[in-house]
């Protein structure tokens, strides 16, 4: 079956320190995949897209990395602050013109 | 640019009453998706509409639900009769679509509770 998995944990780390997010999919071969934040009580919001056949995006302090050997993205937040505090969501568009979300990864940076 | 706009951002009602849920686009964005999200489920695609068109509605859960684009700025959600398993928060999202790699852009959403 076609799943999309990303830590169902939360990531706790300390202020300055890198966050990585995983996002692992499978029985999909999507073309881009996105990368959303979601604060309580509001609507996601959009942060970067990395096509297939890019291995590497970056935005700032943002990086997504790309790997659709290992059907694999990781999502990094380099030098992290406690308002990078948020739930982080992976969609990927399995070529129908709609997106298919994770369930998320609620990241706490902690001062 | 005002983004997209929901309203009601809250509903309480009753089983078995009717519930309408409304959204505003971005100008410009031609193509409408309606989300529901739980603890449970997640992020749900409902239905997704492109030039006011209904492209897939594959989603949405069963004859109860519909909704409507009848033009541009303005599209629908329409619950009838609503149950208490339907409480959730509903996102409609709007994006461009130019090409299939467009961002989309979620309003605030609104919380349907069902008692």
């Amino acid at each position: 079956s076609q799943k999309i998995e990303q830590n169902s944990e939360a990531l706790n780390i300390q202020e300055g320190k890198t966050a990585t997010l995983t996002c692992n999919y499978t029985n999909y071969s999507p073309a881009y995949l996105q990368w959303y934040r979601q604060d309580p009580g509001r609507g996601p919001v959009f942060l970067l897209l990395i096509r297939e056949n890019e291995k590497e995006k970056r935005k700032e302090r943002l990086k997504v990395t790309f790997d659709t050997t290992l059907k694999q993205s990781l999502f990094h937040i380099t030098a992290s602050q406690p308002a990078d505090s948020a739930t982080y969501l992976c969609a990927l568009d399995p070529a129908t013109g709609k997106l298919i979300f994770g369930q998320g990864t609620t990241l706490q940076v902690k001062p | 640019d005002a983004g997209v706009i929901q309203s009601p951002r809250h509903e309480v009602t009753e089983m078995g009453q009717e519930v309408t849920l409304r959204c505003k686009p971005i100008s410009g964005h031609n193509s409408l998706f309606w989300y529901r999200q739980t603890m449970m489920r997640g992020l749900e695609l409902l239905i997704y509409f492109n030039n006011n068109v209904p492209i897939d509605d594959s989603g949405m859960p069963e004859d109860r639900f519909s909704a409507k684009m009848p033009n541009a700025s303005f599209s629908t959600l329409k619950i009838q009769p609503s149950e208490p398993r339907d409480s959730a928060v509903y996102f409609c999202a709007s994006s461009r679509q130019n090409d299939r790699y467009d961002e989309q852009y979620f309003g605030p959403g609104t919380r349907l509770t069902v008692t």
